[in-house]
């Protein structure tokens, strides 16, 4: 079945360096991808990657692949207050009609 | 900002009514997917439309049902709602070519049933 799962909560200090994991189900996504949602608003694509990537560096996001265990992860270097939010994972089923979506990993950063 | 628009921002309605949202795609996109999330969940596929057809379809009963214009923008519509209804309705607009598959999203509309 579709199931992307994600751990709910994580907390760290400014500066310091934030993972948020996630797995998936899907192992013929081609890609899979990284949302951001604030407070009351809609959700931000933060970056995406290739299935046949392991790693890809975005400024201060760092995104690492293991199709073996299934695994995605999001690291944001140096974070800042700003990127307190919800992030979502989600991979893509249906022949890319639908992305299923994490529950969400809500990050809050503290001075 | 994505260019995606949705209208109303927010709406309060009452069980058993019918309410219709809508959704302007990004220039240059051709598909539309409508997405709930209810409070403290990830967004659940609800449908997609592409070149004016449904294209796909999540667990949600037919009293959902949609419509997408020649200029790509789409409409969701609900009937006979009931209070688990209460969300935030979120349109994605994208270019279904090759095998991208981006969505982008709009900022959503909040609806409440009482």
């Amino acid at each position: 079945g579709e199931d992307v799962e994600q751990s709910l909560f994580l907390s760290v200090r400014e500066g310091d360096s934030s993972v948020i994991n996630c797995t998936y189900t899907d192992s013929s996504s081609t890609y899979l991808y990284w949302y951001k949602q604030e407070p009351g608003a809609g959700l931000q694509l933060l970056t995406y990657i290739f299935s046949n990537m392991d790693m890809k560096q975005d400024q201060r996001l760092t995104v690492l692949l293991n199709k073996k265990d299934k695994h995605l992860s999001l690291r944001i270097a140096d974070t800042q207050t700003g990127d307190s939010a919800i992030y979502f994972c989600a991979e893509p089923t249906q022949g890319f009609q639908k992305l299923v979506f994490g529950t969400g990993t809500r990050l809050l950063v503290s001075p | 900002e994505t260019g995606v628009t949705q209208s109303p921002t927010h709406l309060i309605k009452t069980r058993g009514q019918q309410v219709t949202l809508r959704c302007s795609s990004q220039s240059g996109h051709n598909t539309v997917s409508w997405y709930q999330q209810a409070l403290g969940q990830g967004p659940q596929f609800i449908f997609q439309y592409y070149r004016e057809e449904e294209n796909g379809r999540g667990n949600f009963p037919p009293r959902f049902s949609g419509l997408q214009f020649p200029n790509y923008s789409s409409e969701l519509n609900v009937n006979a709602l009931e209070l688990d209804d209460s969300a935030l309705y979120l349109c994605a607009s994208s270019r279904t070519s090759g095998n991208s598959y981006e969505q982008y999203f709009g900022p959503g509309t909040r609806l409440t049933v009482t």
